[in-house]
């Protein structure tokens, strides 16, 4: 099974920065790359698609890139409503597979 | 506005089995599949099986295959799952998502029935 892995666990930073949180994958996916975002008590909620396709009605201030093993999400003006974790998701092979989140905590 | 409503928290004692449900409105059923996930306290996502609700094709991972059951009323708009022989590392919040295929994004999740496995 594909395995996934994020850096770092948790952040904390302030309104107004910039945040790159990185997904790793332990063998090759393409573009099989997806983010969500889950607020505390809430279902998560799709940010990106295919590694860097922002999801319908995502803020633009949301980019991913990455092809193959190394991927990225990047907050540039982290707004308060972005304090949250978030996970990546590979959907290249069976079983799809999470990473174990990236927890974005105000400084 | 496409919903998944799921059911409510449910306690079950070690051995026991829960059956849950996952009840979808705003797009027409057939057309999407449904996803089963879970989230364990402190851990990650573990996607557990999905349905082609269209062709009624079920997969399971093998982490759960022969305990799990997926299955669904088309007439209702409702996707079950049951979770046998339960044990105390199967609490956790289990979550319905909607996606296209069997890998796919999930653009639509419900809210999540907590399961709590206590003796």
């Amino acid at each position: 099974d594909i395995q996934m892995t994020q850096s770092p666990s948790s952040l904390s930073a302030s309104v107004g920065d910039r945040v790159t949180i990185t997904c790793r994958a332990s063998q090759s996916i393409g573009t099989y790359l997806n983010w969500y975002q889950q607020k505390p008590g809430e279902a998560p909620s799709l940010l990106i698609r295919s590694a860097s396709t922002l999801h319908y009605g995502v803020p633009s201030r949301f980019t991913g890139f990455g092809f193959g093993t190394d991927f990225s999400l990047t907050i540039t003006g982290l707004q308060p409503e972005d304090f949250a974790t978030y996970f990546c998701q590979q959907t290249y092979a069976a079983p799809p597979a999470f990473g174990q989140g990236t927890k974005v905590e105000i400084k | 506005q496409v919903q998944l409503v799921q059911s409510g928290a449910e306690v079950k004692k070690p051995g026991a089995s829960v059956k849950m449900s996952c009840k979808a409105s705003g797009y027409v059923f057939s057309s999407f599949a449904i996803h089963w996930v879970r989230q364990a306290p402190g851990q990650r996502f573990e996607w557990m099986g999905w349905i082609n609700v269209s062709n009624g094709d079920i997969k399971y991972s093998q982490t759960f295959q022969g305990r799990v059951t997926i299955s669904k009323d088309t007439t209702a708009n409702i996707v079950y799952m049951e979770v046998e022989s339960l044990r105390l590392d199967d609490t956790a919040v289990y979550f319905c998502a909607r996606g296209w295929l069997q890998l796919t994004y999930l653009e639509h999740w419900g809210q999540g029935t907590l399961v709590t496995v206590s003796p």
